[in-house]
């Protein structure tokens, strides 16, 4: 098995609303990612989860907080966004450990900012 | 800094064999990665390069040489199919991955 889920698929929310992404592993992997993707552009990366410790946060302002509750899940807490936050964000995980192994990205939340 | 740099769109007939080139300059780098992205889905995993040479995969190959900061992609015997984004990624040391702008591909009958 080597999928990544995430819920919800689409998400439309106003600029004071609070929501929140969900990613979802069953693979073992130790190491989760956050991913902003705008139109045409590639993925930039926002978070990456280590052993459930933050260890790389990609300059990444405050309305965007991560969590991850345990070594399957990642969430992403949505508070106060902007319109140009609209875009697709995409989880992903991978082993971290060894050096072939490569990412493994979910289908992606597309999110609209109104 | 860091920089990743491919070419924005490429062209090509199905049947045919293409090339999508990447240079980098990251501040570290443990593996260079290509991966397929067809419009409003995710990047799926293609190819892995960490030692300079050729990686074969079926249809796809990648080649890499580190002293030069150098990959491309190879896809022979295209298919329509093949027309989609192809994205350049190298890990930096740790977890980082860095993703050039991408190539999009389109194959014509």
């Amino acid at each position: 098995d080597t999928e990544v889920t995430q819920t919800p698929k689409h998400l439309v929310m106003g600029m004071t609303n609070k929501k929140s992404l969900k990613c979802e592993q069953h693979m073992g992997h130790r190491a989760m990612y956050w991913y902003k993707q705008k139109a045409k552009k590639p993925p930039e990366l926002m978070f990456v989860y280590s052993y459930e410790k933050l260890s790389i946060n990609e300059s990444v302002p405050s309305r965007f907080s991560p969590e991850c509750p345990n070594s399957s899940l990642l969430n992403l807490h949505l508070h106060a966004l902007q319109p140009e936050d609209s875009a697709l964000y995409l989880c992903a995980s991978s082993q971290d450990s060894g050096t072939q192994e490569t990412q493994y990205f979910g289908p992606g939340t597309r999110l609209l900012v109104l | 800094g860091q920089n990743i740099d491919q070419p924005t769109e490429m062209t090509a007939t199905e049947g045919a064999i293409v090339q999508i080139n990447c240079t980098y300059q990251t501040s570290g780098f443990n593996g260079l990665f290509w991966y397929q992205q067809h419009a409003g889905e995710a990047p799926t995993f293609l190819s892995y390069n960490v030692l300079d040479g050729l990686e074969e995969k079926g249809r796809f190959s990648s080649f890499l040489s580190r002293s030069k900061g150098y990959s491309y992609l190879l896809l022979k015997e295209l298919q329509m199919k093949d027309s989609a984004s192809y994205l350049c990624a190298v890990r930096n040391y740790g977890q980082n991955f860095v993703f050039g702008p991408g190539t999009r591909l389109s194959v014509l009958p």
